[in-house]
């Protein structure tokens, strides 16, 4: 099966950028998702990226190429309250999950 | 954006019991509801695909007399672990897709432990 590859564990201040990358394994044409997770909580919908490109949501990008099989989230003006973890997913299947940390 | 509610939110129960988590689209309908289960700190693992009026799909290695997947109706999917046992204590999660975009709404999950 496909695995999504992420970094276990970032961490910035706030003010900061992050870049949180995802690389899979899988080629094809799907598209590529951004989901938060806090400690306790659900998954929230973050954003999708159909195509190749840059997606931009307020703070939060999203980019993708499916050519290299790679995706990335990047967080600008970090807060504290982004501290979470973040999963890229493909289809219905999870990556392995990036764990952000903010320091004041 | 779309609802979805599950519930409970924790449960604690004696090892050879069994449980139903209940997962319900609140202000839409879905034909189709996933199930996750997440341990701490690791990633959500699809467990299954739940149909409306027909059988359940299960992913490689997920038994499916263990983990028994009722979709009954267009709003609701439940999940009954069978005679749990400690291995089974997780954080389990179900979504559902809002209309046909590739967003997942979550429930807001529901912690097992088996004592």
């Amino acid at each position: 099966g496909q695995s999504l590859e992420q970094p276990s564990e970032v961490t910035a201040v706030e003010g900061a950028i992050v870049q949180i990358n995802c690389t899979y394994q899988t080629s094809g044409f799907y598209g590529l998702s951004w989901y938060q997770q806090h400690d306790g909580g659900a998954p929230t919908f973050l954003s999708y990226n159909a195509l190749d490109g840059l997606e931009e949501t307020g703070r939060f990008s999203s980019f993708l190429s499916r050519s290299d099989s790679y995706g990335y989230l990047l967080l600008q003006e970090l807060q504290m309250k982004d501290s979470a973890s973040y999963f890229c997913a493909r289809k219905l299947i999870f990556g392995t999950g990036t764990r952000l940390q903010v320091f004041p | 954006g779309a609802v979805v509610s599950q519930h409970p939110s924790r449960v604690i129960c004696k090892s050879g019991t069994s449980v139903k988590i209940e997962c319900r689209s609140l202000d839409f309908q879905a034909t189709t509801m996933f199930w996750y289960r997440q341990f701490p700190k690791q990633s959500l693992m699809l467990m299954a695909t739940s149909n409306e009026g027909s059988k359940a799909t299960y992913e490689q290695g997920v038994e499916k007399d263990k983990f028994l997947i009722n979709h009954a109706s267009l709003t609701l999917s439940t999940l009954t672990v069978t005679s749990a046992h400690p291995e089974d204590s997780s954080f389990y999660i179900c979504s559902a897709r809002g209309g046909s975009t590739e967003k997942l709404f979550f429930g807001s999950g529901t912690q097992l432990s088996v004592l």
